[in-house]
């Protein structure tokens, strides 16, 4: 069994400052980790996704994550946020045995503000 | 043309109502998902379908039904539509099973339905 846990629901930050969107996760297997984001009235797309190799992983429109094996995280960071960055951040792991079900967390509000 | 299609993207019914949700791919993935967002609960999987014989049911799958018409085409149901199922539903796909098989989903953009 898989699971994610997001720590925040809501990130408010002004525009131009960093941010940082945090993900843990629990698994008993090797896992797949992604981050999907949600514009308004849109479906998800994929942000950037750590499959192996390089524990930092960078991703469309500037961001990027790291994978923390022993912390189980995988958190998102940009190094400057743009108002057009507002929308939803979900966080979803995928264990690497046969199943490979996707598991999201329950997401991060992030409002960027002028 | 998006590569996952549903519809339709909005709908308001009624209670008791039967409800059809469809969904189409051209991505050629085999297996299709059914999820459902709420504010605060992220996804939940209602069911999902690893080719056009294979169904199965996710996390919530009461009160809901699926149809996998074809490879490109897997259908959502609700007999009879209550409430609580008040939601934003979204069609994905992913590859099959295999060496390049990483769980990464290809979603739709949502169908939005209101129950009253």
């Amino acid at each position: 069994a898989q699971s994610v846990t997001q720590l925040d629901s809501q990130v408010p930050v002004f525009e131009e400052a960093p941010v940082e969107l945090r993900c843990n996760y629990s698994s008993s297997v090797s896992v797949y980790l992604f981050w999907y984001v949600q514009y308004p009235n849109q479906g998800l797309q994929l942000l950037l996704k750590y499959l192996s190799g390089s524990t930092l992983v960078k991703g469309i429109n500037g961001f990027e994550a790291e994978f923390n094996k022993s912390q189980t995280s995988f958190h998102l960071r940009k190094p400057s946020v743009h108002i057009s960055d507002t929308a939803e951040y979900f966080c979803a792991v995928s264990g690497r045995g046969s199943a490979r079900q996707l598991t999201f967390g329950s997401g991060t509000q992030l409002t960027v503000l002028p | 043309d998006a590569d996952v299609t549903q519809t339709p993207r909005n709908r308001i019914t009624k209670t008791g109502k039967r409800i059809m949700l469809e969904c189409s791919q051209t991505k050629g993935h085999d297996r299709m998902y059914w999820y459902r967002q709420d504010p605060g609960l992220g996804l939940r999987l209602i069911y999902y379908s690893f080719d056009v014989k294979d169904i199965n049911k996710g996390e919530i799958s009461d009160g809901y039904s699926v149809s996998r018409q074809a490879q490109a085409k897997f259908s959502l149901s609700l007999e009879s539509a209550i409430p609580n199922q008040t939601a934003l539903y979204f069609c994905a796909t992913s590859e099959r099973e295999g060496r390049t098989h990483t769980g990464e989903l290809f979603f739709g953009e949502g169908s939005r339905l209101t129950v009253l």
